[in-house]
Parts: structure tokens; C-alpha cells; sequence
């Protein structure tokens, strides 16, 4: 199974500030994704990202407020724009592996905290 | 449209005593099934998962779960539960025409010494 790197692991932020996660994988993949887990609840999708395109977003998910960057095969950045409180979450990235990319595996996480 | 559905926010269970943690989907075709766990301050772990071979499926640190497509179920099991397997466990259903997982609430294991 891939091996997942996620910086930072945790952070506290400000109001209105900005936060870039990066995820770094030990091999290529085709599809990484993010998400978001809320304190207490289950994971959400925001978006998937594909190396050389747009990444997709999941209704309720903008590009402004979270954009992401593919740059190449092994990495992935996504952005917290303009935090509030209310991005105070776990955010994860994951990884498809395989043909029919049935498996997905994650990231630490980054504990994100708005103040 | 998929969905799962956790019937247990909390299971508590004796260490040394079976677990049963429930699960029961709804997908229009045949769906790909996981449980994954997630112990505190650590990241998801998948533990097994169901894409069509054998209805019953061996995961990782003796769990196992039961795909009933009767009763469209996926409960996980073990024997005998460990302190170790104290965790938030998820149970999670592949979208059929894509990539996407959808994610069950969550069952909280509390193991009692």
C-alpha cells in the first residue's frame, strides 16, 4: 500500500488567514482526493484531484474557498482560504490504488484549528 | 443512490467478549464494501473489504465481516475483543459508477477491562 505524508500535522490559525496542506505519496497514483472530518462525524469529500486537470468538487465545495493543486503524480496541495471557525476540522488526503481503484488509503491528517 | 448506514453510535463491549458492529447499505447494484478503523490521533487503517468473491471476508487483527446481500448487511465481527481495538470504526460503500466512497457515521468501540 502507498505510504502517505501530510504536512503540516496540526495547526492553529487566525480568522481570515489562509492554510496549504500538502499530501506527498511514496509512489504515483492517478486519483488523490481530500477530505474533510468534522469533530465527531464521519468523513466528507471535498474534491478529487487528477494530475494535469481541474481538480472536481463535491456539492457544497467551492474552488475559492478550497483550491487544490496537482502538480505531478506523487503531490497535492489544498488550500483553506478566509478560515473561520467553522473550518476548524480534520482534513485528509487519500489515495486510489489499483485498476479499479477499490482501495483508498490515507494520510495522518492535519488537525486544523481556527481561532 | 448508495447510502450505509452504522445502527451503533457506541458499542461497548468486556475485553475478551465477541464485537459485533452493524452495518446495512443500500446501493442498486452489486457494491464494493470496507471497514475501515481509526484509532484516536491516528489515521484511517482499512480493515477488510468486499468486491464480490467471498461473502465472508478476513481482515487484519482477527476481524471479519459478512456480506448478506438478503439482508443487504455488512457487520463486522471478531471473536474476542482486545483492549488495542478500542476505535472509531467506519463502514464504507464504493459509489457504483465511480471512485467515490460514502461513509457511514461511525461506531465508536469501548472496550471494557
Amino acid at each position: 500500500s502507498a505510504v502517505i505524508s501530510q504536512k503540516p500535522s496540526r495547526d492553529i490559525c487566525q480568522r481570515g488567514t489562509s492554510l496549504t496542506i500538502q499530501c506527498q505519496v511514496d509512489s504515483q497514483v492517478t486519483m488523490m482526493f481530500w477530505y474533510r472530518q468534522q469533530p465527531g462525524q464521519s468523513l466528507t469529500l471535498i474534491a478529487t484531484a487528477n494530475q494535469g486537470s481541474e481538480a472536481t468538487y463535491e456539492s457544497g465545495f467551492v474552488i475559492d474557498k478550497f483550491p487544490i493543486s496537482r502538480p505531478n503524480l506523487t503531490f497535492s496541495t489544498l488550500t483553506v482560504s478566509n478560515m473561520s471557525p467553522e473550518d476548524s476540522s480534520i482534513y485528509l488526503c487519500s489515495v486510489g490504488q489499483g485498476g479499479v481503484l477499490d482501495e483508498q488509503y490515507f494520510g495522518p491528517g492535519t488537525r486544523l484549528t481556527v481561532t | 443512490a448508495q447510502s450505509v448506514t452504522q445502527l451503533d453510535s457506541h458499542v461497548s463491549v468486556s475485553e475478551g467478549t465477541p464485537v459485533l458492529l452493524r452495518c446495512n447499505y443500500s446501493s442498486s447494484y452489486s457494491p464494493s464494501l470496507f471497514w475501515y478503523v481509526q484509532h484516536p490521533n491516528k489515521g484511517l487503517q482499512l480493515l477488510l473489504k468486499y468486491t464480490s468473491a467471498a461473502t465472508l471476508v478476513k481482515g487484519i487483527n482477527g476481524f471479519e465481516a459478512e456480506f448478506k446481500k438478503s439482508e443487504t448487511s455488512f457487520h463486522l465481527t471478531k471473536p474476542s475483543a482486545h483492549m488495542s481495538d478500542a476505535a472509531e470504526y467506519f463502514c464504507v460503500v464504493r459509489m457504483d459508477s465511480n471512485y467515490q466512497l460514502i461513509w457511514g457515521a461511525g461506531t465508536k468501540l469501548i472496550i471494557k477491562p
